[in-house]
């Protein structure tokens, strides 16, 4: 499978506990993504990587979110004390970039915050 | 500010029927791309199509065909005879054109459901 891959498809946390979900990419593509979907809304853009520098986070991203992609391969996404209003679909998409704008998303990550 | 917008929520139609899911959106940049997204039931987003904005003939793949028109900023997506399995959550999404190295991230408008019945 030369997909985008997410690890896990599904967490459940108590609130204030931190989780950590992966996403790794198709190969050679430089660009990664994260955005986070809500029951009912189109994805929300949280985060963008270009190799291993990350070059946008968006104002949804609070300080108790964190994201890495060392050696411009794999990423995580780490939450830190999580809230109720943190329960949401994240996902991972990865794009080879210019000419092509296409993203291709993972299945995502369901976290459920009790 | 970049925008999208689905105004249908939820669609619903009987199989074979033709079905066309509109999508309008806003942008400053005259340079641009628009796509399509299919989010089935198992959830993962998959990509249908992009348009360039300086592209704008009209494309047709086998029963999908898109209609994107510059001077009402909409870019229409119609499935002729469709099928139960055309059953899912429909994204339409903008991205900006730019420089190499620059962030490309997707506007998307809140989806259309659509239901196809036997």
């Amino acid at each position: 499978d030369t997909g985008v891959s997410q690890d896990p498809r599904h967490k459940i946390t108590k609130r204030g506990q931190n989780v950590t979900f992966r996403c790794d990419p198709i190969s050679e593509h430089n660009r990664l993504y994260w955005y986070r979907q809500t029951l009912g809304q189109g994805p929300e853009f949280l985060t963008y990587f270009q190799n291993e520098a990350q070059l946008e986070k968006s104002r949804l991203l609070s300080d108790r979110f964190s994201a890495e992609r060392p050696k411009g391969s794999f990423s995580t996404l780490e939450i830190q004390r999580t809230e109720q209003g943190d329960s949401a679909m994240y996902l991972c998409a990865s794009s080879p970039g210019p000419p092509s704008y296409e993203q291709y998303f993972g299945p995502g990550t369901r976290l459920t915050v009790t | 500010a970049q925008k999208v917008t689905q105004a249908q929520t939820e669609i619903s139609v009987v199989e074979k029927e033709d079905v066309t899911l509109d999508c309008v959106y806003e942008t400053r940049d005259t340079t641009y791309y628009l796509f399509w997204y299919k989010q089935p039931p198992s959830g993962e987003l998959v990509f249908l199509i992009r348009r360039n904005s300086f592209d704008e003939q009209n494309e047709i793949s086998g029963r999908y065909s898109w209609n994107f028109q510059k001077s009402t900023s909409s870019f229409n997506f119609t499935i002729t005879a469709s099928q139960v399995v055309d059953s899912a959550v429909y994204f339409c999404a903008l991205s900006e054109r730019k420089p190499t190295g620059a962030n490309s991230k997707l506007t998307f408008g809140k989806g259309i459901t659509l239901s196809v019945r036997p």
